[in-house]
């Protein structure tokens, strides 16, 4: 099945531990995404990558850290420099090179740090 | 991009037609309308899109005023599995990003 994947679902640290949240697509997409999500808000977008080797911050990237080697990966890492890193993270993916821009996402991950 | 007013929330009864307005008066010519909706603890799901035409699906409708600063999502036959919050996004032309603001809570009754 063709889809992104995320994990782990649930994921909890100790405050001024980095963490890595995983994300994988097979669906060949070139543009990936990470937002973060809090109780009872909206998305806000953490980075996004339209290429292999190469990425951009979105509105909130202050605290976060992402790599993009491969075109099916694209993992976040949370670094101790983020003031209140427990949320919920939602990656997704896109195709490029079209008129509109379908997101598909992936389950999540819920991150508590403690 | 422009931004939108929702409602924070709506109740439907379960088999009537949801219908979920959104307001965008300062969209610009070049600006798509995009609704996407978040199940409880689930990623958003794409529902439809549109620039001034009316648009169908097997999902949803959308209907957009023909000055374009309104819409309104129509969930022809509302059942529970529709409960979610439910998201109006005005996006322009090949712009990769979307902007989620907070969305309406549709709760659908049985």
């Amino acid at each position: 099945d063709g889809g992104i994947t995320q994990s782990p679902k649930y994921l909890f640290r100790k405050e001024g531990q980095n963490v890595t949240l995983s994300c994988e697509q097979n669906l060949n997409h070139d543009a990936m995404y990470w937002y973060r999500q809090d109780p009872g808000q909206g998305l806000r977008l953490i980075y996004y990558s339209q290429i292999v080797n190469d990425f951009q911050k979105g509105d909130i990237a202050e605290g976060y850290s992402v790599s993009r080697e491969k075109k099916e990966s694209f993992p976040l890492t949370v670094t101790s420099a983020q003031k209140n890193p427990t949320a919920f993270y939602l990656c997704a993916s896109s195709i490029l090179g079209v008129t509109y821009n379908e997101q598909f996402f992936g389950p999540g991950t819920r991150l508590t740090v403690l | 991009d422009a931004k939108t007013t929702q409602p924070p929330s709506m109740d439907c009864a379960e088999g009537r037609a949801a219908n979920l307005p959104c307001n965008h008066s300062t969209i610009s010519g070049n600006e798509y309308v995009y609704w996407y909706r978040q199940i409880h603890s689930q990623g958003p799901q794409y529902i439809i899109h549109g620039l001034k035409n009316n648009e169908t699906n097997e999902m949803a409708s959308l209907i957009i005023t023909e000055d374009r600063k309104s819409s309104t999502l129509i969930l022809p036959h509302a059942t529970l599995r529709d409960t979610a919050v439910y998201y109006c996004i005005v996006r322009v032309e090949n712009d990769y990003k979307l902007s989620f603001g907070a969305g309406t809570t549709v709760t659908v009754r049985a």
